[in-house]
């Protein structure tokens, strides 16, 4: 099976601009995960999708948001980019089974860097 | 709030050396429990996990670890390290209730001496 793949790679924007990061999670895995990565702060929870719902939020603020689509492949934006969002987006993906999640995998990332 | 913690940031050990890294978590209630390795340039990688059972349970590359419930830690070991384990390792808890959730505490770079 295929693992999950993010889209771009890497990215550079600058202060102001937005951002859209894309996701495509392991077939058949229907739940996916976003973080954050920086040295400073670490792996953080951004958000998590579950049949197109967002069932869970991390503590970032209103401009970083996504969604899922029916095919389980997930976006997410962030607005209005200031420079400490430089940072390595991660994306993992997992099974639900019995209605709990399974364990997540995840995908190399995308790194974006704001000037 | 739920918190993860590595007491150690950077480790350096010399090949054949044995390995414990710590972890400790501040939950009082039922957790799954993740060790994840990135070695330098990789994505994250399941190293192993505890959901429930044995607490002494084994994971890829002859790592395991021990679920102490009373302590509320996760402790890595591997008896005895290679220099291709130079990676960073990041335990991870995800609350029983809220298991779409990881926390991952702040890492252990791990450094291997050939």
């Amino acid at each position: 099976k295929a693992g999950v793949t993010q889209t771009p790679r890497y990215l550079i924007k600058t202060r102001g601009q937005q951002v859209t990061l894309s996701c495509s999670p392991i077939s058949g895995h229907r739940s996916v995960s976003w973080y954050q990565q920086t040295p400073g702060q670490g792996l953080q929870f951004l958000f998590e999708y579950f049949s197109e719902t967002q069932r869970n939020k991390g503590n970032f603020p209103g401009r970083f948001s996504g969604r899922q689509f029916s095919n389980s492949r997930s976006e997410m934006n962030v607005s209005t980019l200031e420079l400490g969002d430089s940072a390595l987006y991660l994306c993992a993906s997992s099974l639900m089974v019995g209605g709990l999640q399974e364990t997540q995998y995840f995908g190399p990332g995308t790194r974006l860097l704001v000037l | 709030a739920q918190s993860v913690s590595q007491h150690n940031h950077h480790v350096i050990l010399s090949e054949a050396a044995s390995l414990e890294l710590g972890c400790n978590y501040s939950y009082g209630g039922t957790v799954n429990l993740f060790w994840y390795v990135q070695y330098p340039g990789q994505h994250l990688q399941l190293l192993l996990k505890y959901f429930s059972g044995d607490p002494l349970v084994k994971g890829i590359k002859g790592f395991e670890a021990e679920f102490i419930k009373s302590k509320f830690s996760f402790n890595l070991r591997k008896p005895s390290v290679q220099w291709s384990d130079t990676a960073e390792y990041f335990c991870a808890v995800t609350p029983y209730s809220s298991a779409s959730k990881i926390i991952f505490g702040s890492g252990t770079r791990l450094s291997i001496r050939p």
